[in-house]
């Protein structure tokens, strides 16, 4: 079974503070996706990458940026956290880019920010 | 069913009846829907997909029937139990318009959710 890991599962962090959120999938998948779940909205989609190096935004890419070094490795970074990006973030991966494939979903990340 | 809002719609069932649970979308350059389990504490479960050249599409104890004509989705779970408790999302892949430069990569686009509920 395909397995993505995200390093945390609860972060506190600080407004103004540089945070990472981390994850790794172990299935060799082409693409990456990081999306934030809030209640009552659904998962939006922040950043997605297609290949190692390479990035797309998503719906709401402002306040993030993301980094994929390695192909199993895929980063989103919140420059300065500020009180609105509390939430549960949820990394995916899949197979292809055509957006016709299943994602595997971590566990995801509950990160507030004070 | 699902809609865009902040109130999660629910659905409560006995143990051992159908569940039906909606989706409404909005987009007819849709080609592939998906839907996705969510249990508390853990992340999105894929349950089934459909592209859009079906009508429906049969899995272990769940359907999902696509109606193109209203844009309507739906997913059935045959005799329901307490461990399908969770919530349940659909998705739609918008296919690009790369003729207006949108990008060749597809991605898949989350309703808000409905939570169902089995009591047993």
């Amino acid at each position: 079974d395909v397995k993505v890991t995200q390093s945390s599962r609860y972060l506190v962090k600080r407004t103004g503070e540089k945070v990472f959120l981390e994850c790794v999938q172990d299935m060799d998948h082409e693409n990456m996706f990081w999306y934030r779940q809030d209640p009552g909205l659904g998962l939006r989609l922040i950043y997605f990458s297609y290949d190692v190096k390479m990035k797309e935004k998503g719906d709401i890419p402002e306040g993030y940026s993301v980094s994929r070094e390695k192909k199993e490795r895929f980063s989103l970074i919140l420059e300065s956290a500020s009180t609105n990006q509390t939430s549960m973030y949820l990394c995916a991966s899949s197979r292809s880019g055509t957006g016709k494939e299943k994602l595997f979903f971590g566990s995801g990340t509950q990160l507030s920010v004070l | 069913g699902e809609s865009v809002g902040l109130h999660l719609p629910t659905l409560s069932v006995q143990e051992g009846d159908n569940s039906i649970i909606n989706c409404a979308y909005s987009n007819s350059a849709s080609d592939y829907f998906i839907w996705y389990k969510q249990e508390s504490g853990k992340g999105p479960q894929f349950i089934i997909d459909i592209r859009s050249n079906m009508d429906k599409r049969q899995g272990q104890r769940v359907t999902v029937l696509l109606n193109k004509t209203v844009k309507h989705l739906s997913l059935q779970i045959a005799a329901t139990q307490p461990g399908d408790s969770a919530v349940y999302f659909c998705a739609e892949n918008i296919a690009p318009d790369t003729n207006a430069g949108g990008t060749s990569y597809g991605k898949l686009t989350f309703g808000q959710g409905t939570i169902l509920t089995v009591h047993p």
